[in-house]
């Protein structure tokens, strides 16, 4: 299992990007990248997934460069409601997987 | 949108009690999953579940706890003889592909 590294906290403030950058060099060929959100006393919430490249849905982007040993997720003009924990995940696409979640980052978006 | 459902949103028990938690997956969605958070701390997988039965189990999953479906639509989490340490918020996810699951919204379980 790939493990992953990610910062512990950021902070930004309204209407900014914000870009969350996860390390994971020893992923295999058959893992794939999913970034999920959790609010407080909410269970996590898919947000998006990728392989390589960039990938773009309606909250946020994804960006996987060439070796893929690391990922970025980049969020455009944060608001405070996107104040929560964004976990970084990597793994086998074959269905019935569990998931491992790290420690995640959390991040504090100020007005 | 389609979404899990978890019933009681909170749960108080007495430790050595048993307490079933319920969960109704997406209705499309061929993959079961229990996690649990204990506060503060990870989300950890508990148990996986497919076909009408377990797929994948956590060491935390041990001899205490069992899953069942007992119908076309719910998807059970049985914890015999609860322990202080059960204490947790318990997420059911569903799903048909590995990495992208949905969460319910959680039972808060308080073992006192």
């Amino acid at each position: 299992l790939a493990k992953t590294t990610q910062p512990i906290s950021m902070d930004s403030y309204e209407g900014q990007e914000v870009n969350i950058t996860c390390s994971h060099n020893n992923i295999a060929t058959n893992d794939y990248i999913t970034w999920y959100q959790q609010f407080p006393s909410q269970g996590p919430r898919f947000i998006i997934q990728g392989y390589k490249t960039k990938v773009t849905n309606e909250v946020a982007s994804l960006f996987i460069p060439a070796d893929r040993k690391s990922s970025t997720l980049s969020l455009p003009r944060v608001s405070l409601s996107d104040t929560a924990v964004y976990y970084c995940l990597v793994g086998d696409f074959n269905a019935g997987n569990m998931l491992t979640f790290g420690g995640g980052t959390r991040l504090m978006v100020k007005p | 949108e389609p979404e899990v459902t978890q019933t009681p949103s909170h749960q108080v028990t007495q430790m050595g009690q048993e307490v079933i938690l319920r969960c109704v997956p997406i209705s499309n969605h061929l993959y079961f999953y229990w996690y649990r958070q204990i506060l503060g701390q990870k989300v950890e997988f508990l148990v996986s579940f497919y076909n009408n039965e377990i797929s994948e189990k956590s060491e935390i999953f041990d001899d205490q706890f069992s899953v069942e479906r007992p119908d076309g639509s719910n998807f059970t989490l049985k914890i015999r003889s609860t322990k202080l340490e059960d204490s947790a918020m318990y997420f059911c996810a569903s799903g048909n592909f590995g990495q992208t699951q949905y969460f319910g919204p959680g039972t808060r379980l308080l073992v006192l």
